[in-house]
């Protein structure tokens, strides 16, 4: 079983749309969970943390369920710009020990 | 701007030669710096842990004597890929914490190897 799991997609959605992503994670000793978001040949680049009581920034929604080792981002009133792959990254207490999913593509059609 | 960089950005390269390629942090110092690959349609895999002034530690499957690290200052790693393959070909991204929690990532090295 992969320790970091995300539905591949491709998602594909009309502007204006609420798309929503499932991540799920193995080790439940993990401490700290993000989202990143990867452009077609770049690098990742953070897009939030998750928190437990749950956290939004503007049109972006991340969840973390410690219990069902589960993590989720919505991204409501999707934009064209917002379509790239979204990494479900968890880690453990040191830099060295972060595990990326595989990522789930995301393309915001006109 | 950009806070880690790398060099090159992509390399072509013939099977059995070394590549070497370079990660640095812009103002600011990184005495730890990660190495990871990504194969198309995969995930990031942390291949190394690069310590500045001491041995890499490298994860469990990567051969050592294959990737070498050198960390030899506190803005600037290398992984040299030697004798290389056309298996080795992939995505070689770096990282390293300025301060907080974030990770940064450099823009990433492409590898063909033909």
């Amino acid at each position: 079983r992969k320790e970091v799991e995300q539905d591949p997609g491709p998602f594909n959605v009309p502007e204006g749309a609420t798309v929503a992503f499932n991540c799920t994670y193995s080790n439940s000793a993990s401490q700290s969970f993000f989202w990143y978001r990867q452009d077609c040949r770049k690098e990742p680049k953070l897009l939030m943390s998750v928190y437990s009581s749950g956290n939004e920034d503007g049109r972006f929604t991340a969840q973390l369920n410690r219990a069902s080792q589960y993590i989720s981002l919505l991204i409501r009133d999707s934009k064209l710009s917002d379509s790239a792959t979204y990494l479900c990254v968890v880690r453990g207490y040191n830099n060295n020990d972060m595990r990326f999913g595989a990522g789930t593509r995301l393309t915001v059609k006109p | 701007g950009a806070v880690v960089s790398q060099h090159p950005s992509w390399v072509i390269c013939k099977s059995g030669t070394s590549v070497k390629i370079e990660c640095r942090s812009l103002d600011f110092q990184a005495t730890t710096m990660f190495w990871y690959r990504q194969f198309p349609k995969q995930s990031l895999m942390l291949m190394a842990t690069s310590n500045e002034g001491s041995k890499a530690t490298y994860e469990q499957g990567v051969e050592k004597d294959k990737f070498l690290i050198n960390h030899a200052s506190l803005t600037l790693s290398t992984l040299t890929v030697t004798s290389a393959h056309p298996e080795d070909s992939s995505f070689y991204i770096c990282s390293a914490n300025r301060g907080s929690d974030e990770q940064y990532f450099g823009p990433g090295t492409r590898l063909t190897v033909t």
